[in-house]
Parts: structure tokens; C-alpha cells; sequence
């Protein structure tokens, strides 16, 4: 059973432009909501994090907004530049971290 | 490199046999997590240590498949009798207790089984 879904497997955007990455979670007990960037041939790459109880964090170009009444997060980065280009899964975790559930990613490509 | 390490990179085996893997975390990191990543999907939670504790285990994980922290630094993931249906990207994950949501990951042991 799927509890972290990205339902869009690719997105291409200008550079320059805004990349919007949408992730939905079903299970309303997690407490802690992740976004990972991975290149081909390496392991994932911690990118931002945010609690349940805020509905916005913002690190630099990235921003993840949460949604809990609709159970969804999406990751903003502005402005997309071309080194962006990579796979974003968006993972999910309880108060603990003891465990993480990630969705099956979307595959980000920034045009030049 | 003082990053996550997992040997062997590769790892081609005949259904029926024995595999083992190691993760090397960061060294301080006392928190240890394996997972395992197929085709078209997310990194799949496995386990979890804290320490040489094993805190956590996946229901889906089955009996053949088997996990050591002996000293509470690398660790070893065993798959027994092996099925082609464990053909999959293995990944090691460290973290520290002060900060558990920045799993570090390591490149990887990708498993064949003919």
C-alpha cells in the first residue's frame, strides 16, 4: 500500500522558471514530510524537510509548502536552473524518524 | 571520502545463493537505515538500527533476509537463498539522533539474480 504518491513520473521546465513537484500522503500520522534529489548512479541526496505543524519552510530556491487538510506537499524551486535536473522523491516519516516512506519519484528536467 | 560506503557496488548471483552486503555509515552517525529500491519506484524502507539495535523492521522484509550492526558501526545485510525476485538496488542510509530526518545515502549495491 502506497502511502507517499507522486503521480507525475516527469516535468520539464525552462530555465529560469518555476519547477512545481506535487506529492500526496494518505496515512495522517506523519509527522515529518522530506523532499531527496537523486542524480543517475547515486544514492539520494537530503534536500528540505517540514514538520506537520508548519505549512511552509523555504531554503534558498527551494520551498515546500504543506497542505495537510489535503494531504499534499509540493517542493517549488525558483529559479530552475539546469544542474536541478534529476529525480525529487518526496518521503514521509513518523515523530521518531525510525521510518521512512518515499514516493516513487518524478524525474525533473531543466531545459536550457 | 568520509561519505556513506557500501561495498560491493555490484553484485551478480545465481537464484539459490547467499549474498552478503556492507554499509560503512558516516562515522559518527549512530543511526543506520537499508532499503531497497526497484525499477520505476521509491527507496522502500527495510530496516533500522539505532546503535547496534535493530529498532525497526519492515513486515515486508522476509525471513531470508537478515541485518547486523554487531559494533554499532558498519553493518551487513544477508539475503538467503536467493530469487530473481530480489533483483534490486540495495541503499544504505546514516544519520545522527540529533538530526534524524538528514539521511545521508550511499551509492548503492545493485543485486542481479539469474
Amino acid at each position: 500500500d502506497q502511502q507517499v504518491k507522486q503521480n507525475s513520473p516527469s516535468l520539464s521546465v525552462q530555465e529560469g522558471r518555476i519547477s512545481i513537484l506535487n506529492c500526496d500522503y494518505t496515512n495522517s500520522m506523519f509527522d515529518y514530510f522530506l523532499w531527496y534529489k537523486k542524480y543517475p548512479a547515486e544514492g539520494p541526496t537530503f534536500l528540505i524537510s517540514i514538520s506537520s505543524i508548519k505549512d511552509k519552510n523555504e531554503d534558498g530556491r527551494f520551498t515546500v509548502f504543506l497542505n495537510k487538510s489535503a494531504k499534499h506537499l509540493s517542493l517549488h524551486i525558483v529559479p530552475s536552473q539546469p544542474g536541478d535536473s534529476a529525480v525529487y522523491f518526496c518521503a514521509a516519516a513518523g515523530i521518531n524518524g525510525n521510518q521512512f516512506y518515499f514516493g516513487t519519484g518524478t524525474s525533473l528536467t531543466v531545459i536550457p | 571520502d568520509t561519505g556513506v560506503s557500501q561495498n560491493p557496488r555490484h553484485k551478480i548471483t545465481k537464484r539459490g545463493q547467499n549474498v552478503t552486503f556492507r554499509c560503512d555509515p558516516i562515522s559518527e552517525h549512530n543511526r543506520l537505515y537499508w532499503y531497497r529500491q526497484t525499477l520505476g519506484q521509491g527507496p522502500e524502507f527495510l530496516t533500522y538500527f539505532q546503535n547496534e539495535a535493530q529498532l525497526e523492521k519492515s513486515r515486508l522484509l522476509s525471513d531470508r533476509f537478515s541485518a547486523e550492526r554487531p559494533k554499532g558501526s558498519f553493518s551487513t545485510l544477508e539475503i538467503q537463498r536467493t530469487e530473481q525476485g530480489d533483483s534490486a538496488m540495495y541503499l544504505c542510509a546514516s544519520s545522527l539522533d540529533l538530526s534524524p530526518l538528514e539521511q545521508f545515502f550511499g551509492p548503492g549495491t545493485r543485486l542481479t539474480v539469474l
